[in-house]
Order: C-alpha cells, then sequence, then structure tokens
C-alpha cells in the first residue's frame, strides 16, 4: 500500500514567521512530489512541484526532497493570513500519467 | 477562462436516484481524472483517462461507471446511490503523456450530499 504521511496539525504561525510543512512517503521509485493548497470549500491548487533532490524556490515557497529519506517539505517564508490553507503533499508514485496519492493535508493557520 | 470545469456545483439528492456529473477542460490535456474527497479530506483517485481511454480504475464500486466521449470530456455517472456516496468530486486533467511537468490542475468539486 503505497502511502503519504502529513499531520494534520493545525500549524499555527505568526505573520511573518517561516511555516515548515513536512510530508513522507513510503514507496522508493516515487518520481515526482506535488504541494498543492486548498481553501475550505475550494479545489486544490498547485503551488509547487520536484523532481530532483535538493531545493526549489519559488518567491516565497521553497520546496525540500530527500529521496534517501522519503521526505518531502516545503517551506513558507513571511507567512501571511492569506496563507491559511490546508496543504496537500502529493506524490506521483511511478510514472507520469498515474493518478497522485495524497496525504490527509496540514493545516496551517497564520495569525495577524 | 475556465481550466477544468464541472457540473453542477452542487447535487443533493435521494438514496436509489441515479445522477451525473460532467466535466470538460479547456487545456488541451490527454488525461483527465475524477478524484474523491471524503468529510474528513482525504482525497482518493477513483479513475483515470488517457484519449477517451481507461488507464486507472481504483476500487470502485461499480455503481460508478466514468465515461469519456472524447478527450475534453469525462463524465462520472453514480447508479443506486447510497449515504457513503456523499463527498465532494474532483475531476483533473494533467498533460500527460505530452512534454511538461506532469502536474494535474482540479476543477471547482461536484458537492454530493445523498438523503
Amino acid at each position: 500500500q503505497k502511502e503519504v504521511e502529513q499531520n494534520s496539525g493545525p500549524l499555527s504561525v505568526p505573520e511573518g514567521a517561516i511555516a515548515s510543512l513536512n510530508c513522507t512517503y513510503s514507496d522508493r521509485g516515487s518520481q515526482s512530489f506535488f504541494w498543492y493548497r486548498q481553501y475550505s470549500g475550494k479545489s486544490p491548487e498547485l503551488i509547487m512541484f520536484i523532481y530532483s533532490n535538493g531545493d526549489k524556490e519559488d518567491g516565497r515557497f521553497t520546496a525540500q526532497l530527500n529521496k534517501a529519506s522519503q521526505y518531502v517539505s516545503l517551506l513558507i517564508r513571511d507567512s501571511q493570513p492569506s496563507d491559511s490553507a490546508t496543504y496537500l503533499c502529493a506524490v506521483n508514485p511511478d510514472q507520469a500519467g498515474t493518478a497522485l496519492i495524497f496525504g490527509k493535508g496540514t493545516t496551517l493557520s497564520v495569525s495577524s | 477562462d475556465t481550466a477544468v470545469s464541472q457540473t453542477p456545483k452542487y447535487l443533493v439528492t435521494q438514496m436509489g436516484n441515479d445522477k451525473s456529473i460532467k466535466c470538460e477542460q479547456n487545456l488541451g490535456h490527454d488525461t483527465m481524472y475524477w478524484y474523491k474527497q471524503d468529510s474528513k479530506k482525504f482525497l482518493k483517485i477513483m479513475f483515470s483517462y488517457n484519449n477517451k481511454e481507461l488507464i486507472i480504475n481504483e476500487t470502485v464500486p461499480n455503481r460508478f461507471s466514468p465515461k469519456s466521449p472524447d478527450k475534453a470530456h469525462l463524465n462520472l455517472h453514480i447508479n443506486s446511490l447510497e449515504l457513503g456516496d456523499s463527498a465532494v468530486y474532483f475531476c483533473a486533467s494533467s498533460p500527460y503523456p505530452s512534454g511538461g511537468p506532469d502536474t494535474q490542475y482540479f476543477g471547482p468539486g461536484t458537492r454530493l450530499t445523498v438523503l
């Protein structure tokens, strides 16, 4: 059974702080990794994807991948109240075009 | 311009009824998906179609039948609805097997409530 694990939270951070969201996955052959943001009552919205070990930065967001440890993280710098949402980690287990396996999401709350 | 659209947005119906949800994407993608998000917000794949052909069929009751008339459309028909079918159903599409990152783009969701 291929699984993606996330701490459900809630993770509470003050405005301006760095939020760190973590995710582990069970299938060592997984190829691509995605972070989605989902506001309450809305659909998942892609934030970032990462394929290679290391860091990938996009604005205030940094995705980190460590395939040896089967670990993916998302850092949000200068957190804003508008970042308050559920963050879903998703893994493509073997090849492009197969379905994503999602974690249950981490709820982030940024207080002003 | 809406990339992935679904109709209806809300669907309230009685147990035992048959209903359909429609999905359309204007992204030119070859692959489309149906996901189910339950009350605990867990998002799980149901079906995947590539250019009108079924490529993923997870363990889903055969009361659920997807249909893809062309690669831009993927509909979901549900027979004999049960209380446990209440959830939000998301359609998604991705450019696989064309070039570019294999990212999936989600529609707005259809909230199904079975009474």
